[in-house]
């Protein structure tokens, strides 16, 4: 079943700090978080596993909470090159081959 | 380092007519191998995937099928496209056995438009 993102659509300027969430409905063993910009392929930030962790990438850092189902990507001091759209996927399955995908969470950075 | 390639970058095709994408990706040994399709504004959904030759892994039935002649390469395929055939088609690999653990890393991707 497909991860549900909030919010839709988010507009910042420079500087300025964002959460994007990501929930679901099943048992989640990991989350991915990916990058698309406008007529590209997604490129991968990266894989939080069950377990609760927190990652950091850059000034991009992402959380997961296993027992409420869900992830959270924050990015902090938005800079113009974090303009895309955020996709999260999820694993219900600790040997699943499925990746399942949010419907997306675009994000623009402006001057 | 590995690479992964996909050609053709943009299609247009009339409906009825066959469709062939091929993938290839180079750098590894028995990756697994995904299809995506991205429709215009929407989210990425899993066609098929494919952990080594001949095995293939259908998610959503339609008239789009897959092939894996060779270790390193994927192809999607249709006998007759449809309309609702059009999207941004994406292939994927990954290196682990299983997408728990291990990020998936796209091709450019195929702009298919059928008219």
């Amino acid at each position: 079943q497909q991860p549900v993102q909030s919010p839709q659509a988010v507009i910042l300027r420079e500087g300025e700090d964002a959460v994007i969430n990501c929930s679901s409905s099943k048992a989640l063993y990991s989350v991915h978080w990916y990058r698309q910009k406008h007529g590209e392929a997604p490129v991968f930030l990266m894989i939080l596993l069950k377990g609760g962790e927190q990652k950091g990438h850059e000034k991009i850092s992402a959380s997961f909470n296993e027992k409420k189902q869900q992830s959270s990507l924050y990015l902090t001091a938005s800079q113009l090159s974090y303009s895309g759209t955020y996709f999260c996927g999820t694993v219900s399955g600790a040997g699943s081959y499925q990746l399942t995908f949010g419907k997306g969470t675009k994000l623009s950075v402006i001057p | 380092s590995q690479t992964i390639h996909q050609w053709p970058a943009t299609l247009v095709q009339p409906v009825g007519s066959p469709l062939s994408l091929e993938c290839t990706v180079e750098g590894t040994s028995n990756p697994n191998l995904y299809w995506y399709r991205q429709a215009a504004g929407r989210g990425l959904q899993l066609l098929f995937y494919s952990v080594g030759i001949g095995q293939i892994s259908s998610e959503v039935p339609q008239n789009l099928s897959a092939s894996r002649p060779q270790d390193r390469q994927f192809i999607l395929s249709s006998k007759k496209l449809l309309l609702s055939d059009s999207g941004f088609y994406l292939c994927a690999w990954s290196g682990l056995v299983s997408s728990y653990n291990s990020p998936l890393h796209f091709g450019n991707g195929t702009r298919l438009t059928v008219t």
